[in-house]
């Protein structure tokens, strides 16, 4: 299968800075990337979609000025965390499609804010 | 996307073929079954997709029925490696990648 890889794979921050995380599509070109979060013992959130070239589309409740999105190519997205807050700290993730359709993710990025 | 329900959790002795049901009754026609596992701390791994015959790879079996209401992915032999969080997902196939809305999944422990 494709590969998807993401970095760091944890982080530490204070809270106020900010963070960012990196998302690549290793073996194959990624037309859309999408961010997930992931609380303790829940399931996978959907934050946005991202297409290569374009601007974000955020889910409903997820704030756009806090988590910003790069796509600048077709194997890199990147996902900012602005002004972390201890409420921020979460399990991100990351996956990539493209002519595939199939999404494929990255291993995720722990981040805790202290 | 079709709604899907998932029993929380299962049990499987380590050799034995393990057997996760998904109810998707509400499923539309041009909606795929897609099959993920997410072992614990990591990224969701992709297992297999199907939309109404029966498929099979190099890691599971997918049996649709007929209605298409319900599926079943099968590990013919499981090992203690496939612990994890199997989510059943439906969705449409648009010709590029779309989002994808996890449920709950079932959470299956092999066992020695």
């Amino acid at each position: 299968g494709a590969v998807v890889s993401q970095h760091p794979s944890r982080v530490i921050c204070k809270s106020g800075t900010s963070v960012k995380i990196e998302c690549r599509s290793l073996d194959f070109q990624a037309t859309t990337m999408f961010w997930y979060r992931q609380f303790p013992k829940q399931s996978l959130m959907l934050m946005a979609t991202s297409n290569e070239g374009s601007k974000a589309t955020y889910e409903q409740g997820v704030e756009k000025d806090k988590f910003l999105i790069n796509h600048a190519s077709l194997t890199l997205s990147t996902l900012t965390v602005t002004s972390a807050h201890p409420e921020d700290s979460s399990f991100y993730i990351c996956s990539a499609g493209g002519v595939l359709e199939t999404q494929y993710f990255g291993p995720g990025t722990r981040l805790l804010v202290l | 996307d079709a709604k899907t329900t998932q029993p929380p959790s299962m049990d499987c002795a380590e050799g034995r073929a393990a057997n996760l049901p998904c109810n998707h009754s509400t499923i539309s026609g041009n909606e795929y079954v897609y099959w993920y596992r997410q072992i614990h701390s990591q990224g969701p791994q992709y297992i297999i997709h199907g939309l109404k015959n029966n498929e099979t790879n190099e890691m599971a079996s997918l049996i649709i029925t007929e209605d298409r209401k319900s599926s079943t992915l099968i590990l013919p032999h499981a090992t203690l490696r496939d612990t994890a969080v199997y989510y059943c997902i439906v969705r449409v196939r648009t010709g590029t990648a779309s989002k994808l809305t996890f449920g709950t999944g079932t959470r299956l422990q092999v066992t020695l």
